[in-house]
């Protein structure tokens, strides 16, 4: 069965500080893997998306992400965060194959508290 | 943008009651999810449903869920008889892909069900 785990539970950085969030998954085959934010009080929000190509991917906010084939892993990261970067951060994973009704398996979620 | 858009935002139910929790997807989008957060938890696929059919579903989903989609725009979320442990933010999602695989879901903002 398909996991994600994500390391750290609980992140607190200054502004301007870098930022990695490790992510890990369980899956042999091949995997389409996403990070979603979620604001206080805010829906999920999409803030990258890996489905092929280069394994480095720039998403929103100036965040960006690498898949690292080899250790299973899609670590988040920015390297200067801001007071509005305060929020949950997802980690999910689903299997890529034929057919569009592929469930999202998540991660325990990383609650990032950004200081001013 | 299109956005995936769910109502109400916060219900209040007896333990018992009957709920149905609605959804609107993204009006060219096929395919269709429902995922819980139980507070302080990560989130969890429920079901996904596709051509006015389940594809697959959690342990999660019960005899006490059912999913609709009643007109061609709504989706909904029945809950026969709510629990206590039903207390949880309840996502709608939608996807469009085709044959490739590649599969990004956006989400609705949730509602969020509160069982007494």
């Amino acid at each position: 069965a398909q996991s994600v785990s994500q390391h750290n539970h609980h992140v607190i950085l200054s502004e301007a500080a870098s930022l990695e969030l490790g992510c890990n998954y369980s899956y042999g085959g091949t995997v389409n893997l996403f990070w979603y934010v979620q604001y206080p009080g805010q829906h999920l929000q999409l803030l990258l998306k890996y489905f092929s190509g280069d394994p480095l991917v720039k998403g929103i906010k100036g965040f960006e992400a690498e898949f690292i084939k080899s250790k299973f892993s899609f670590n988040l990261r920015k390297p200067s965060v801001q007071w509005s970067d305060t929020a949950e951060y997802f980690c999910a994973v689903n299997a890529r194959f034929s057919g569009g009704y592929n469930k999202l398996i998540f991660g325990a979620g990383t609650r990032l508290a950004v200081h001013p | 943008e299109p956005e995936v858009t769910q109502t109400p935002s916060h219900q209040v139910t007896q333990m018992g009651q009957e709920v149905i929790l609605r959804c609107v997807p993204i009006s060219n989008h096929l395919y269709f999810y429902w995922y819980r957060q139980i507070l302080g938890q990560k989130v969890e696929f429920l079901v996904s449903f596709y051509n006015n059919e389940i594809s697959e579903k959690s342990e999660i989903f019960d005899d006490q869920f059912s999913v609709e989609r009643p007109d061609g725009s709504n989706f909904t979320l029945k809950i026969r008889s709510t629990k206590l442990e039903d207390s949880a933010m309840y996502f709608c999602a939608s996807s469009l892909i085709g044959t490739s695989g590649y599969n990004e879901q956006f989400f609705g903002p949730g509602t969020r069900l509160t069982v007494l």
